[in-house]
């Protein structure tokens, strides 16, 4: 699988818009781009995945690039809830892909 | 939704225990469940992938025989710790693999496990 980059940390005021950067330079056309987020001492949860066109869903919006190298999750009004740290995977969305973590960016929400 | 449970939440056992961890799809069946491990203020590391039916398949580095996994039914793996040790004390977590919703992950709430 792909290997993605992120910045380790962000900050946000609450009620303005998230917009968590992800590089997959080397993303191959099969696989797809992931988001899970994790809260303190929790399971991660999934948020929002895509593969090329842009995605919206209750959580958040994800903005993938034309050349597919890059993504940009965004939570449109942050709450002090969405402070966690979020994953952003390239998998291949078949029966063997796996979900490899790398070491997110952790998104404080500020009041 | 897809709904993944594991117990228990917290385990504390003596140095030289086995403990046993259990991953359940209560909505959907599973033939795949992953086990990750999460150490403080680090990501989650996969352990190994396990198979309904068959031998679980472990990454690089993951000892086979400390830690058992077991995929008895289609909602239902296992994760025993043979002979814990206080290095073996970290956050274990669950996934399932729903086949008919575009193969998606879905996690457990973890379990902590301290040994002493």
């Amino acid at each position: 699988d792909a290997k993605t980059t992120q910045p380790t940390s962000m900050d946000c005021a609450e009620g303005r818009a998230a917009n968590l950067p992800c590089n997959h330079s080397t993303i191959s056309g099969n696989e797809y781009v992931y988001w899970y987020r994790q809260i303190h001492s929790q399971g991660p949860q999934y948020i929002i995945h895509g593969l090329k066109n842009n995605e919206t869903n209750e959580m958040a919006s994800l903005i993938i690039t034309e050349d597919r190298k890059s993504s940009t999750l965004i939570l449109p009004h942050a709450t002090l809830r969405d402070t966690a740290v979020y994953y952003c995977i390239v998998r291949v969305r078949s029966n063997t892909g796996k979900l490899i973590f790398g070491q997110g960016t952790t998104l404080q929400v500020k009041p | 939704g897809a709904v993944v449970s594991q117990h228990p939440s917290r385990v504390i056992c003596k140095s030289g225990t086995s403990v046993k961890i259990e991953c359940r799809s209560l909505d959907f069946q599973a033939t795949t469940m992953f086990w990750y491990r999460q150490f403080p203020k680090q990501s989650l590391m996969l352990m190994a992938t396990s198979n309904e039916g068959s031998k679980a398949t472990y990454e690089q580095g993951v000892e086979k025989d400390k830690f058992l996994i077991n995929h008895a039914s289609l909602t239902l793996s296992t994760l025993t710790v043979t002979s814990a040790h206080p290095e073996d004390s970290s956050f274990y977590i669950c996934s399932a693999r729903q086949t008919d919703r575009g193969n998606e992950q879905f996690f457990g709430p973890g379990t902590r496990l301290t040994v002493l």
